[in-house]
């Protein structure tokens, strides 16, 4: 199955200031998917990246607040801009393995984006 | 709508206890069922899957059968071990390779004590 570099693992940020968080597959995949999960709950999509397009964003996520870039087919990043407390939550990018030896492989997380907003 | 619901937590177990965790959906057409494992500060890690209904994941003692006459894809280990403790997330993907989008229940968390 892909294997998925994401960094940073963790950051403390100041409110008011951006991150950008990186994710990194040894293989080409045609979408990548960034998710939020908030202390304590599931995961949530964010928006879906393809390569060549704008980003996709489900309902009660937009472009300024989490930028995303897809520049190739092995790497994205995405930004959480203008920060508050509230965006304290781990982000991961995910994407889907549709092909393996034993057939649909389902879905690689990265480790994760611990998000602490102060 | 598609949607994935799993029992309440936490779930406290003894160690080499049998575990259950629920997880019944409701899908559209034929979905993708998933089990993912988070441990403590640790990203999500898929457990097992089936693709097809009367499948059966597999993987470190866990096993899951996808039962679409009752919608459901429990979890089940017959001998828990302290090492387990983590929370579980049930999933499923309404059309694999297609949109790729992974819906999630709200988590399981399980505690083993010694």
């Amino acid at each position: 199955s892909a294997v998925i570099s994401q960094k940073p693992s963790r950051d403390i940020c100041q409110r008011g200031t951006s991150l950008t968080i990186q994710c990194q597959v040894d293989s080409q995949v045609t979408m990548m998917f960034w998710y939020r999960q908030q202390p304590g709950q599931s995961l949530t999509l964010i928006a879906t990246a393809n390569q060549g397009s704008e980003a996709t964003y489900e309902s009660g996520f937009v472009i300024d607040k989490f930028p995303i870039s897809r520049p190739n087919l092995t790497f994205s990043t995405l930004t959480v801009s203008n920060m508050s407390p509230e965006d304290s939550s781990i982000y991961l990018c995910s994407v889907e393995d549709l092909s393996t030896v034993s057939g649909y492989g389902g879905y690689t997380f990265g480790s994760g984006t611990r998000l602490t907003v102060v | 709508g598609n949607s994935v619901t799993q029992m309440e937590g936490p779930v406290t177990l003894s160690e080499e206890a049998f575990l259950t965790i629920n997880c019944t959906y409701t899908a559209t057409g034929y979905p993708s069922l998933f089990w993912y494992v988070q441990y403590p500060g640790e990203g999500l890690q898929l457990l097992l899957k089936a693709t097809k209904a009367d499948d059966k994941g597999s993987n470190k003692g866990f096993e899951a059968t996808y039962r679409k006459e009752t919608t459901s894809f429990h979890l089940e280990k017959g001998s828990v071990q302290v090492s387990d403790s983590a929370v579980y997330f049930c999933a499923l993907s309404p059309t694999p390779g297609n949109t790729g989008k992974l819906i999630f229940g709200q988590g399981t968390t399980l505690q083993v004590k010694p």
